[in-house]
């Protein structure tokens, strides 16, 4: 079955710094899907975006950017220059094409100081 | 808004009772699925219905269980709780073909 590995399960920066949440996901599959979604302290679990296993191409929205790699099956997440309202956990998930369930990973708390 | 809906946002509830948990999915998309998220063990998949059908199954208790009826809302039955099945219960909907899924806002389940 699939696993989503979120080793860091805090993170505390000052606003405008850059910090980076990593990734690691385990599949038997050639065809996945990886996620990442916010859960900001009102509890609601917004869609951040979403990458297929055929498409490593690096994605910029905003401030944020994510970094596929398959060789290191990593798909880490960066904000650059964060800001308070960035405070939240942040969750990696993996879905495999022939298995249907979402896996989310144990989730990053980030915590960005004014 | 997700475009999820989910009722009721709180339920507290005595042990040994039995709850229904219901989710409305986003229109057009015929996956749902259900999750609980509880402070020991993150965010756990329970089950997953496609089209009125049972499509995976995740670490859902005996005394829980589900069904997404024809205009594809779906219940999710909670029956015999224990206080540890305090927790926040999220349904989700996504289209065909691995595509995201968009929560609802949860229901909080608060069993003493």
């Amino acid at each position: 079955a699939q696993k989503v590995t979120q080793a860091q399960t805090e993170i505390s920066v000052v606003e405008k710094e850059d910090v980076t949440l990593d990734c690691v996901y385990e599949t038997r599959d050639t065809t996945y899907y990886l996620f990442w979604y916010k859960q900001p302290p009102s509890g609601e679990l917004v869609f951040l975006i979403r990458r297929n296993s055929f498409d490593e191409q690096n994605e910029i929205s905003g401030r944020y950017s994510w970094n596929f790699q398959k060789s290191t099956s990593s798909f880490n997440f960066t904000i650059t220059a964060s800001q308070v309202v960035d405070s939240a956990v942040y969750f990696c998930a993996l879905s495999e094409y022939n298995n249907n369930d979402m896996r989310f990973g144990a989730g990053t708390r980030l915590t960005v100081k004014p | 808004d997700s475009g999820v809906t989910q009722t009721p946002k709180h339920l507290i509830t005595a042990t040994g009772q039995r709850v229904t948990l219901r989710c409305s999915p986003r229109s057009g998309d015929l996956s749902v699925y259900w999750y609980q998220q509880s402070l020991d063990q993150g965010l756990q998949f329970l089950i997953q219905y496609y089209n009125g059908e049972e499509r995976a199954k995740g670490n859902i208790l005996e005394r829980f269980s589900a069904q997404q009826f024809p205009d594809l809302h779906s219940e999710l039955n909670l029956s015999s709780l224990e206080l540890g099945d305090s927790a926040l219960y999220f349904c989700a909907s996504s289209a065909p073909g691995g595509t995201e899924a968009f929560f609802g806002q949860g229901t909080r389940l608060t069993v003493v």
